[in-house]
């Protein structure tokens, strides 16, 4: 059975701090997806993630892939408030399963 | 394309009535998934279609919860009877071939 974990589970940083959100999973996929989720809204797509070693970057975002170690991160680069959400980890396998999501609070 | 279409966005129903909630996937995308949302569980995946045909139902909570895909561009899910605990937020989601995968706004369902 496919298992997705994330951590850290809760984050608050500070405005123009960085920092790393890691996503583990249990078996090999070769596909894993970020999303981030605001309050009260549905789930926006931000990277998909297709082999091994891929990385992508959107403004203060950047996900990177290792399949080998069944590992991806979300990294922060100088954090500001409107990356405040919750950001979900899901991989593709048999079906699609998502992590618990990291609820990141930027403070001024 | 206007994305994944859900409907209603709301509904409020009394314990004991039937509920059916209704999803249109984007043109092309052969695999459907429902996913149910709420604080304690986070997001769980109820079911999963692939061109029409449910592969992994192993999510369905019980024997209320039955979910249909009668073509590719509709799919529902119905509850009953509904129950309190029932009340969440249920989204559908649709992946292509192609890769992207994309969710629909949700419904929130409350049972009374």
């Amino acid at each position: 059975e496919l298992k997705v974990e994330q951590n850290p589970l809760f984050l608050s940083m500070q405005e123009g701090k960085n920092y790393t959100i890691y996503c583990n999973y249990s078996t090999t996929s070769d596909r894993l997806y970020w999303y981030r989720q605001d309050p009260g809204k549905s789930l926006e797509s931000l990277f998909v993630l297709l082999s091994n070693g891929a990385v992508k970057q959107e403004g203060r975002l950047m996900a990177s892939l290792d399949t080998k170690a069944r590992l991806s991160t979300l990294h922060i680069t100088a954090a500001v408030h409107d990356l405040s959400a919750t950001y979900f980890c899901a991989v593709y396998g048999q079906n699609f399963v998502f992590g618990p999501g990291t609820r990141l609070s930027v403070l001024p | 394309d206007a994305g994944v279409i859900q409907s209603p966005r709301h509904e409020v129903t009394e314990m004991g009535q039937e509920v059916t909630l209704r999803c249109k996937p984007i043109s092309g995308h052969n695999s459907l998934f429902w996913y149910r949302q709420t604080m304690m569980r986070g997001l769980e995946l109820l079911i999963y279609f692939n061109n029409n045909v449910p592969i992994d139902d192993s999510g369905m909570p019980e024997d209320r919860f039955s979910a249909k895909m009668p073509n590719a561009s509709f799919s529902t899910l119905k509850i009953q009877p509904s129950e309190p605990r029932d009340s969440a937020v249920y989204f559908c989601a649709t992946l292509a071939d192609s890769i992207e995968a994309f969710f629909g706004q949700g419904t929130r369902l409350t049972v009374v």
